[in-house]
């Protein structure tokens, strides 16, 4: 069974820096992109960026280019989300998923399965 | 930027069809693909590439494109579709991705 299993709850002050996991399991991981979908209390789903395990090549929403950096360790199948300086605004729920086509060829398509999601909750 | 545009909510009958539309200018040369999240819970897609709906979804959820919108339809429905709704899709480039703003779904 393909999953994705994500680090637990966290509470930080504005100001502090983060880094949440995200593991895949039950397939290659290398080779499908990952990508983050952050979840603001009460709204909607907003596309932050994907990467790719096998080289680490990352694609960034404009929204948040220079605002988080994606990264992965390929030899513990996880991959990461962090932030150098948390803001209250980033207080959020946040979703990785992995990507439905196989192979470093990215083209838009669905992301499946997700995982569970990190809550992050920052306090000014 | 670009923008996926989706009616805040639909409200349906147990039994009836709700229909849920999505509108955006590269719909045209792009696929949508339509999730859905129920509370608490990560979202699910329940439709891939406009029409085609994955494993395991039933057959009430149906997905059909006409120029710039695209729609999710579900017949028959039960109260355990009673969800927020996202379509996903891209721009004309392919190079940024969207969701909708999504469209919660009451089932009265």
């Amino acid at each position: 069974e393909v999953q994705m299993v994500q680090s637990g709850a966290e509470v930080k002050k504005a100001g502090e820096s983060l880094k949440i996991s995200c593991k895949g399991s039950g397939y290659n991981f290398n080779d499908y992109w990952i990508g983050w979908v952050r979840q603001m209390p009460g709204k909607g789903l907003e596309w932050m960026g994907i990467i790719y395990p096998d080289d680490s090549d990352a694609r960034y929403s404009p929204s948040f280019q220079g605002q988080v950096t994606f990264s992965v360790d390929k030899s513990i199948k996880t991959a990461y989300l962090q932030w150098s300086s948390l803001k209250a605004s980033d207080t959020a729920m946040y979703y990785c998923a992995r990507h439905a086509i196989f192979g470093v060829a990215i083209t838009p398509n669905y992301f499946d399965p997700w995982g569970q999601g990190t809550l992050v909750t920052v306090s000014s | 930027s670009y923008e996926l545009t989706q009616p805040p909510s639909v409200s349906v009958s147990p039994g009836q069809t709700a229909r849920i539309t999505c509108s955006g200018d590269a719909l045209p040369n792009q696929y949508a693909y339509w999730y859905q999240q129920k509370a608490g819970q990560a979202p699910v897609v329940v439709i891939f590439k406009d029409s085609e709906r994955p494993s395991g979804i039933p057959d009430r959820f149906s997905g059909s494109s006409s120029g710039t919108t695209v729609t999710l339809t579900i017949s028959g429905v039960q109260a355990e579709d009673e969800a927020d709704y996202y379509c996903q899709s891209a721009d004309s480039s392919g190079l940024l991705w969207v969701f909708g703003g999504g469209t919660k779904v009451t089932v009265l």
